[in-house]
């Protein structure tokens, strides 16, 4: 998985709760981005970042916040989590400018009840 | 319209069979195109890029664009087995300035059956 780990790999979380997801890299790559996975809907952008605390929204944001305080590090938080946010998050990380080789982590499972 | 337009299939072939998966596109203001390959429960993995337009090949796999159609094709020759996974085409956006971004087609299931 490209030096890409995502922590935790599985959650269980009730509604109303916040929650943060980790993505942590080893590749010193600039771009970082965070999308989910549901069926009927292939890989959807949530957020993505361009640098130390640069970040900018994706195609699904709302309800969604992210922060990046290091190259290596990048959080993501559902502020009060909804059943519509049960999903497969996965983290990926570029060093292109161009954006062709985006490498994928493990994804985690999230399970909102 | 989606950006990105796959059939979701599912495809299921017998092993030793050509396989052609196809995507389309809507705009053509960008420049590269991908193919990623998704097992059950794991992340995608990058198979092959091609930039523009005409074919690229590794091993049994053959990646090809045809501007002219706005149409992506994945070939793979001699399938086996092991390549029964989903596979994810996508192509990459300018999001202002040198950020770019990802548009992924749905996915196509396909089962190569021994």
């Amino acid at each position: 998985d490209a030096g890409i780990t995502q922590s935790p790999r599985h959650k269980v979380t009730e509604t109303g709760t916040p929650v943060t997801l980790r993505c942590h890299q080893t590749e010193n790559h600039r771009y970082m981005y965070w999308y989910r996975q549901d069926p009927g809907h292939g890989l959807r952008l949530i957020h993505y970042s361009y640098g130390v605390k640069d970040t900018d929204k994706g195609e699904v944001s709302d309800g969604y916040s992210v922060s990046r305080s290091k190259t290596e590090d990048f959080l993501l938080t559902l502020e009060s989590a909804t059943s519509s946010q049960t999903s497969v998050y996965f983290c990926a990380i570029s060093a292109a400018t161009s954006g062709e080789t985006q490498y994928f982590g493990p994804g985690t499972r999230l399970l909102v009840l | 319209q989606k950006e990105v337009e796959q059939d979701p299939g599912p495809l299921s072939v017998p092993e030793g069979a050509i396989v052609s998966l196809n995507c389309t596109y809507s705009n053509s203001a960008f420049q590269y195109f991908m193919w990623y390959r998704q097992y059950s429960r794991k992340g995608p993995e990058l198979l092959m890029y091609t930039y523009s337009s005409g074919n690229k090949e590794d091993g049994r796999f053959t990646a090809q664009v045809d501007k002219s159609s706005k149409y992506i094709s994945l070939f793979i020759r001699d399938s086996q087995p092991s390549d029964s996974a989903t596979y994810l085409c996508a192509r990459n956006t300018n999001s202002g300035g040198s950020n770019y971004k990802l548009t992924f087609g749905k996915g196509t299931l396909l089962t190569v059956n021994p």
